[in-house]
């Protein structure tokens, strides 16, 4: 069984620039999230889909995060533009049915930006 | 992210010790106590679970012990191993999953 594909594992832009990170999910899976993860700052969620809806949008990361999910077994997360303070590791996970009550996650193994 | 804090940051130990990690939260509606573990360079994959109704939880040699009342849970780790060398995070839920800070474990041999 293929697992959380993530794509690029490495990422460095210029300061401004617009990328794109990419996640397959597990085949079947119903919800899809989004973390980012720092030393400082640990696990933040970004966006969580269910059913390729948006469920919630992270917040504070609204201004230049945008996760949009195509279709069940394709979700991207654009970042414009971005800012050196956006270096990290971003995951993606994704759940059979209701990552809470029980639910596992699963993740990739991350797309690591390095912002100049 | 406040709502959950894990303890020691950091924590060595010896081949062959039990390592306790601990994890406090403050919402009482948190339900499911799963634990993830992280090697360098990979993303975190689940490790054991417990359910509120329960006070204790093996799995080999892994085990949750969770307090509700004092909201307190801690993962055991006997006969530690160099491969359980990893960071660990607990990650409560209901219709949201929280994960805590971690806890960076090395297991020197």
């Amino acid at each position: 069984d293929a697992g959380v594909t993530q794509t690029p594992r490495h990422e460095v832009a210029e300061k401004g620039q617009t990328i794109i990170l990419k996640c397959e999910p597990v085949s079947g899976h119903n919800d899809l999230f989004w973390y980012r993860q720092t030393k400082i700052q640990g696990l933040e969620l970004l966006s969580y889909f269910r059913s390729k809806s948006l469920m919630e949008d992270g917040g504070a990361f609204k201004d230049r995060f945008k996760a949009e999910m195509l279709n069940s077994s394709f979700s991207t997360l654009k970042i414009q533009p971005t800012e050196p303070k956006d270096s990290a590791v971003y995951l993606c996970a994704s759940s059979l049915w209701g990552a809470a009550n029980t639910g596992q996650l699963y993740f990739g193994e991350g797309s690591k930006l390095t912002v100049l | 992210q406040q709502q959950v804090r894990q303890s020691p940051q950091s924590l060595t130990v010896w081949e062959g010790e039990t390592a306790i990690l601990n994890c406090s939260y403050e919402n009482s509606a948190f339900d499911y106590f799963p634990w993830y573990q992280q090697f360098p360079g990979e993303g975190p994959a689940l490790l054991i679970s417990i359910l509120s109704v329960s006070n204790k939880k093996e799995d080999g040699r892994f085990t949750i012990f969770f307090n509700k009342r004092e909201k307190k849970l801690s993962l055991h780790i006997a006969d530690s191993q160099p491969g359980d060398s990893a960071t660990y995070f607990c990650a409560p839920n209901t219709d949201k999953v929280v994960f805590g800070t971690g806890t960076r474990l090395q297991v020197s041999p």
